[in-house]
């Protein structure tokens, strides 16, 4: 059945640029009509959409985080990617991508400290 | 942006239970665009419900969503053990996406 398997560092420095990957498995990221979404969770708190991309390379990104955020897709590689720029403490959070809402990705941990 | 407002903030119930957990929005969500999740401690959520009504592939019959406009309602009949969990609503028709704060519902 189709999996997602997320990658990237746990640790980011202040003022650098937060990487994650997410890899789509048992299935194409170009099938059925699916957006695709980052969505973090910071300890203890509720989840905040980061944004999201279509298998075309279109992408919605929340305001809250738009100047800073880049959502992109890779079709030959089957996966989905983030990029959070100029990161702060306040962005350390469990990361997570998902398929609208329905399969969602084990979850990654990304702390800022220097 | 649609804002979610769930309540309570903790639900304290026994097992065997009902479990009614509410989650009004600021503005009218297209009834085919509200999801309830169930998450567990160091799980990623997990779908319920979509559609506000929908149950999602694998969840038991005793979970229920009803609503339209602004409030919604996810209805558990009775409480079994797993189900002590936070439960979290989301509207997914207007961008930005957004999330209620949850509501715990705990064993008493």
């Amino acid at each position: 059945q189709v999996q997602l398997q997320q990658s990237g560092p746990g640790l980011v420095k202040p003022s650098q640029t937060l990487s994650l990957t997410c890899t789509v498995s048992g299935g194409s990221i170009s099938s059925g009509s699916y957006y695709w979404n980052w969505i973090r969770q910071p300890a203890g708190k509720g989840l905040e959409w980061i944004g999201r991309v279509y298998s075309n390379g279109n992408a919605e990104y929340n305001p809250s985080l738009r100047s800073r955020v880049t959502i992109s897709v890779d079709t030959s590689k089957n996966e989905f990617s983030l990029k959070l720029t100029s990161v702060t403490a306040a962005d350390t959070a469990v990361y997570y991508c998902a398929r609208r809402g329905d399969l969602w990705g084990q979850g990654t941990l990304v702390t800022v400290s220097s | 942006e649609i804002v979610l407002t769930q309540s309570p903030g903790t639900l304290s119930l026994s097992p065997g239970e009902r479990a009614t957990l509410s989650c009004r929005a600021s503005q009218s969500v297209s009834t085919y665009y509200l999801a309830w999740y169930q998450q567990k401690p160091g799980q990623a959520p997990r779908l319920l419900i979509y559609s506000a009504s929908s149950r999602a592939a694998g969840i038991p019959d005793r979970f229920s969503g009803s609503g339209s406009g602004t409030d919604f309602t996810l209805t558990i009949s009775r409480l079994e053990p797993e189900d002590f969990a936070v439960y979290f609503c989301q509207q997914y028709g207007s961008s930005p996406l957004t999330f209620g704060g949850g509501t715990k519902v705990e064993i008493k």
